[in-house]
């Protein structure tokens, strides 16, 4: 069965420093990853979306990387902000439609 | 852009009541899902739609049923309320063949059940 992990559980960061977000899966057997931003008592929001054959996607002041064969994907958020301050969730695809979560990073990014 | 919407921010419900909980959206999407959300625990797949009318059990359908009657719509229903369903309720939808589509959320549903 799938797992996915997501260390540390929570960060926190003073303004402009670069960071990255960890997420480790058990089972490379995937089609995708996928990143998603959280505000309190929010949905969720996507942020980027890997393919298995891709090692990275960028948008902005983001970076995610896929390590497939070592089951392992990182977001680089580069020149934090204040209002990045949020949960940070990775999601895997398998076989199916469906999305296995990790637990997510609550990052606080400090003025 | 797409565009999920849930009919209720907030909900509170007395125990043994029939709740639903609407979702909808805008993308002609094939696939929908209902998911729940507990501190500790994430996000867990409650029942997942591939298609009108078709429907296939997550990893924690007991206590929930499901109805998709138009593309758009899907419903999550509670047949008869319990306290340790509060949590928040969150819905999605995905183009068919999402390994290369993201999946898009709603705002979610807090619900209380006192």
């Amino acid at each position: 069965k799938q797992e996915v992990t997501q260390i540390p559980a929570a960060l926190s960061v003073p303004e402009g420093e670069n960071l990255v977000l960890n997420c480790s899966f058990t089972d490379s057997a995937i089609y995708n990853l996928q990143w998603f931003r959280q505000d309190p008592g929010k949905g969720l929001t996507s942020l980027l979306l890997i393919q298995s054959s891709q090692r990275e996607q960028t948008s902005g002041r983001l970076n995610a990387s896929l390590d497939k064969s070592s089951g392992r994907s990182t977001l680089y958020i580069a020149a934090s902000q204040p209002g990045d301050s949020a949960t940070y969730l990775c999601a895997v695809q398998g076989g199916s439609e469906k999305l296995v979560f990790g637990k997510g990073t609550k990052l606080t990014v400090n003025p | 852009d797409v565009k999920v919407t849930q009919s209720s921010r907030y909900l509170v419900k007395r125990t043994g009541e029939k709740v639903f909980l609407e979702c909808v959206q805008d993308m002609d999407h094939e696939n929908m899902f209902w998911y729940r959300q507990d501190p500790g625990l994430g996000l867990r797949l409650i029942y997942f739609s591939y298609d009108v009318k078709m429907k296939e059990k997550g990893d924690i359908p007991e206590g929930y049923s499901v109805s998709r009657e138009k593309k758009e719509r899907f419903s999550l229903i509670l047949e008869s309320a319990s306290t340790n369903q509060t949590s928040m309720y969150l819905c999605a939808s995905s183009l068919s063949g999402s390994r290369t589509y993201e999946q898009y959320f709603g705002p979610g549903t807090r619900l209380t059940v006192t």
